[in-house]
């Protein structure tokens, strides 16, 4: 059976980073195409960026751009996405999600529990 | 980027209503459209993909039409289960999800 297990929940202060884990078991993380989402508390999904199979490379949304990178550990099928100069805004569960079949499809029909981030001081 | 508007955003409804959900793009994006289910606490659930194809699972009673960039969800009788809040999202050219629409009871 497939999963995605994430990390456990994260308390940060302003200005510091945090790193998320994602975790693949019953597939291999090459595989699939993992992206992240994020969902501010009480507020809709917002997509942050991903792996697009169609040049193979991680594109993130502009919105993050310069302030999150999106890594993978292949030995250990394991997916990363580090958020630095985090500010309250940032407050959120964050959610990995990947096709099951990124060669044939591009929604997402597969997702982690998500990661609850707080940002505070 | 592609923008996706939907509406309501909030639903009042009582169990055996038909339910419309609206979704509209910014651009046109064909087919390339997901609806999810999201209830409280948990990992959004797709419904929907290609505009109109069922998830495997999925009620028969969930349905999706449209393309280009006027998309719609309809529940044909809602049920107890139903009750969450649902995300159009389009895979055309990035990623993008619509506000979400709340289903509550009526």
């Amino acid at each position: 059976q497939v999963q995605l297990v994430q990390s456990g929940a994260e308390v940060k202060k302003p200005g510091a980073s945090v790193k998320v884990s994602c975790k693949v078991s019953g597939y291999t993380l090459t595989e699939l195409s993992m992206h992240w989402v994020r969902q501010a508390p009480g507020k809709g999904l917002e997509w942050m960026g991903g792996f697009d199979p169609e040049d193979g490379e991680t594109i993130y949304a502009q919105k993050f751009q310069g302030r999150v990178t999106m890594t993978e550990d292949t030995s250990t099928d394991t997916a990363y996405m580090e958020l630095s100069s985090l500010r309250s805004e940032d407050t959120a569960v964050y959610y990995c999600a990947t096709p099951r079949k990124p060669q044939l499809y591009w929604y997402f029909d597969l997702w982690g529990r998500g990661t609850l981030v707080t940002v505070s001081s | 980027d592609i923008q996706m508007t939907q509406s309501p955003s909030t639903l009042s409804a009582s169990v055996g209503d038909r339910v419309t959900i609206t979704c509209r793009a910014s651009q046109s994006i064909s087919s390339w459209l997901a609806w999810y289910q999201q209830k409280p606490g948990k990992a959004p659930k797709l419904l929907i993909y290609k505009a109109s194809s069922l998830e495997s699972g999925v009620p028969s009673r969930f349905s999706g039409s449209g393309s280009g960039t006027e998309f719609t969800l309809t529940i044909s009788s809602l049920q107890p289960d139903d009750f969450a809040t649902y995300y159009c999202q389009q895979y055309n050219s990035l990623w993008t999800f619509g506000q979400g629409t709340k289903v509550e009871i009526k």
